[in-house]
């Protein structure tokens, strides 16, 4: 699985989007981005996941680079609900053994 | 959507006595479940892999005798450990993977805490 680097952290301001960058130069053509959140004290929550091509489901956008180097989440109207750790995964594998890096945490202000 | 119920949300034991927790997928056969664990302020770290019907892999590290893992059915797994010591104390999640959902589109549960003392 492809190696992916996340900021530590982040703050966005109730109501405005929270973009969250992810780092990903090593993926091969059959890999995946995924993205998953915790919240505190909680499992896990699946956002979205893609290969090449835009993504948008009901919480979430991803873009993803051309070059698939990069990925970017993008929640549109963030709330205090939003915040969490969110973790970048990057795998071709079809086992669903995932790999969790340390994520991005971000805190979502009034 | 996917459901995965876990259980106890949290538990209090003893040292030297064992610790079962269940993981339940609600509403999809779960042919794969993982079991995770997270001590605090670190990220999920992947213990096993059990398939339903055969014998859990582990992951480098991870003490098989010391973390018993059941896949007995198609939606429960079971994680027990035994003799559990004060550096068992963690967070220990549980995932599952469906025959009709992409395989790395896991369901967690909500997680058992243990405190051993």
């Amino acid at each position: 699985d492809a190696k992916t680097t996340q900021p530590p952290s982040m703050d966005c301001a109730e109501g405005r989007a929270a973009n969250l960058p992810c780092n990903h130069s090593t993926i091969s053509g059959n890999e995946y981005v995924y993205w998953y959140r915790q919240i505190h004290s909680q499992g896990p929550q699946y956002i979205i996941h893609g290969l090449k091509n835009n993504e948008t489901n009901e919480m979430a956008s991803l873009i993803i680079t051309e070059d698939r180097k990069s990925s970017t989440l993008i929640l549109p109207h963030a709330t205090l609900r939003d915040t969490a750790v969110y973790y970048c995964i990057v795998t071709g594998g079809s086992q669903g053994n995932l790999i969790f890096g340390k994520g991005t945490k971000l805190s979502v202000k009034p | 959507g996917a459901v995965v119920s876990q259980h106890p949300s949290w538990v209090i034991c003893k040292s030297g006595t064992s610790v079962k927790i269940e993981c339940r997928s609600l509403d999809f056969q779960a042919t794969t479940m993982f079991w995770y664990r997270q001590f605090p302020k670190q990220s999920l770290m992947l213990m096993a892999t059990s398939n339903e019907g055969s014998k859990a892999t582990y992951e480098q590290g991870v003490e098989k005798d010391k973390f018993l893992i059941n896949h007995a059915s198609l939606t429960l797994s079971t994680l027990t450990v035994t003799s559990a010591h004060p550096e068992d104390s963690s967070f220990y999640i549980c995932s599952a993977s469906g025959v009709r959902l992409w395989a790395n589109v896991l369901t967690f549960g909500a997680g058992s805490r243990l405190t051993v003392l």
